[in-house]
């Protein structure tokens, strides 16, 4: 299983791009990146996800590298209601490989300030 | 599309009682995942569901705990003879069939506390 790595924390002021890092170097080639946020007390949401190319929806933008190792969530204009843990997920294959279960890592705090 | 429902939002019980918890997915989804969440942790996959049939288990699935969904629509996740060690948030999640990389969908959790 591929896995991946984000830094704990970041902060943002309001208003500003957010952009969110994740390393995942391992990634086989039919692995789709998956991004998640979690506000507290609250399950986790589903932002965006994408295999090779730039994806973009009303919520954010998924920038993959090249070599997919690596890619990058863009909030185009944080606000204090994007305060959350978001999770850079590489979506696991489990049992005959048409569905697949979700591999959390501890994630990245983004707070966002005034 | 009213979300993936989950009740109750809070449990407290006792060590040593039985504890169920109840899902209801996005309908026509047919896919139903259970996750487990501890303090400062991501959510931990437990359990899958594809219609009726429970597909797959986690190692963290002890003896004490026990999925079903009957009639392919809403889920229950029991736990028995609970231990303290079970205090966490227990997640559902529900995704279509089909395409491999449709997105699974949660509820906001069961919060158990053991006493």
């Amino acid at each position: 299983d591929a896995k991946t790595t984000q830094p704990t924390s970041m902060d943002c002021a309001e208003g500003r791009a957010a952009n969110l890092p994740c390393n995942h170097s391992t990634i086989s080639g039919n692995e789709y990146v998956y991004w998640y946020r979690q506000i507290h007390s609250q399950g986790p949401q589903y932002i965006i996800h994408g295999l090779k190319n730039n994806e973009t929806n009303e919520m954010a933008s998924l920038i993959i590298t090249e070599d997919r190792k690596s890619s990058t969530l863009i909030l185009p204009h944080a606000t204090l209601r994007d305060t959350a843990v978001y999770y850079c997920i590489v979506r696991t294959t489990i049992n005959t490989g048409t569905a697949s279960k979700l591999t959390f890592g501890t994630g990245t705090r983004l707070q966002v300030t005034l | 599309d009213t979300g993936v429902s989950q009740n109750p939002r809070h449990k407290i019980t006792k060590r040593g009682q039985n504890v169920t918890f109840r899902c209801d997915p996005i309908s026509e989804h047919n896919r139903l995942y259970w996750y487990r969440q501890t303090l400062g942790q991501g959510p931990e996959f437990l359990t899958y569901f594809q219609n009726e049939a429970q597909l797959e288990k986690s190692r963290l699935l002890s003896d004490r705990f026990s999925a079903e969904r009957p009639k392919g629509s809403f889920s229950t996740l029991e736990i028995q003879r609970t231990e303290q060690g079970d205090s966490a948030m227990y997640l559902c999640a529900s995704s279509p069939s089909g395409l491999g990389n449709q997105p699974q969908h949660f509820g906001d959790g069961t919060r158990l506390s053991i006493l």
